[in-house]
């Protein structure tokens, strides 16, 4: 069964410094999304991306975050210069069309040290 | 904007048990609805959806879940628990534009602990 696939799974950097999130999404699928889950807290939508845009962005989402589809198959996550807040599990999702279900990534678990 | 409740932070129930997660929604049009379940360390998996037609949708693992428009509420149920149903669940919701924009709102998620 197609899956998402992220990597790395577990990423511990030190504060300002950059980090790229990788992810695989499923090949046929359009939509592509980075989440964020603060431990102990919900999941909290950061971007979505489609047609190499992207579409929308939350508050998060600012300007020390960028995403970006370099070779039609992987899509990333740039964090510029790390805060220890950033440190949370970061999730990639993509969906086939207009409103299918998202299929979620393993995640990353990003520590900002 | 759209908003998930989730009232239930921590539920514990027998094996064998029968189980409801309660989940209400706040969304001005017709919304668009998600269980998915995480178990420790691992990434979100899709129980169920709820996009248009029968109101009570079916899913994996035995679950299965009603809209209640005139309640806004979606609520998980299972007749009978499973040891290895002890995991998070989060309710979200999605909203479609013109752009295919299906971001999700969760909820807090509500932790189910199975005890023999």
């Amino acid at each position: 069964e197609p899956e998402v696939t992220q990597t790395p799974s577990h990423q511990v950097t030190q504060m300002g410094q950059e980090v790229i999130l990788r992810c695989v999404p499923i090949s046929n699928h359009l939509y592509f999304y980075w989440y964020r889950q603060i431990l102990g807290q919900k999941v909290e939508f950061l971007v979505s991306f489609y047609n190499n845009e992207i579409s929308e962005k939350s508050e998060i989402f600012d300007d020390q975050f960028s995403v970006e589809r370099p070779d039609g198959s992987n899509f990333t996550l740039k964090i510029r210069s790390t805060k220890l807040e950033d440190s949370a599990m970061y999730f990639c999702a993509s969906s086939e069309g207009v409103l299918t279900e998202a299929f979620f990534g393993q995640g990353t678990r990003l520590t900002v040290v | 904007a759209q908003s998930v409740t989730q009232p239930d932070i921590h539920i514990t129930v027998s094996e064998g048990a029968s189980l409801e997660l309660r989940c209400n929604y706040s969304y001005g049009a017709t919304p668009y609805l998600f269980w998915y379940v995480q178990s420790p360390g691992q990434g979100l998996q899709l129980l169920l959806k709820y996009f248009s037609g029968d109101t009570l949708v079916q899913g994996i693992k035995g679950f299965e879940a009603e809209f209640k428009r005139s309640q806004s509420s979606f609520n998980l149920r299972k007749p009978s628990v499973h040891w290895s149903d002890a995991a998070e669940y989060f309710c979200a919701v999605a909203q479609g534009t013109n752009f295919g924009n299906e971001k999700l709102t969760f909820g807090t998620g509500t932790r189910l602990t199975i005890i023999p």
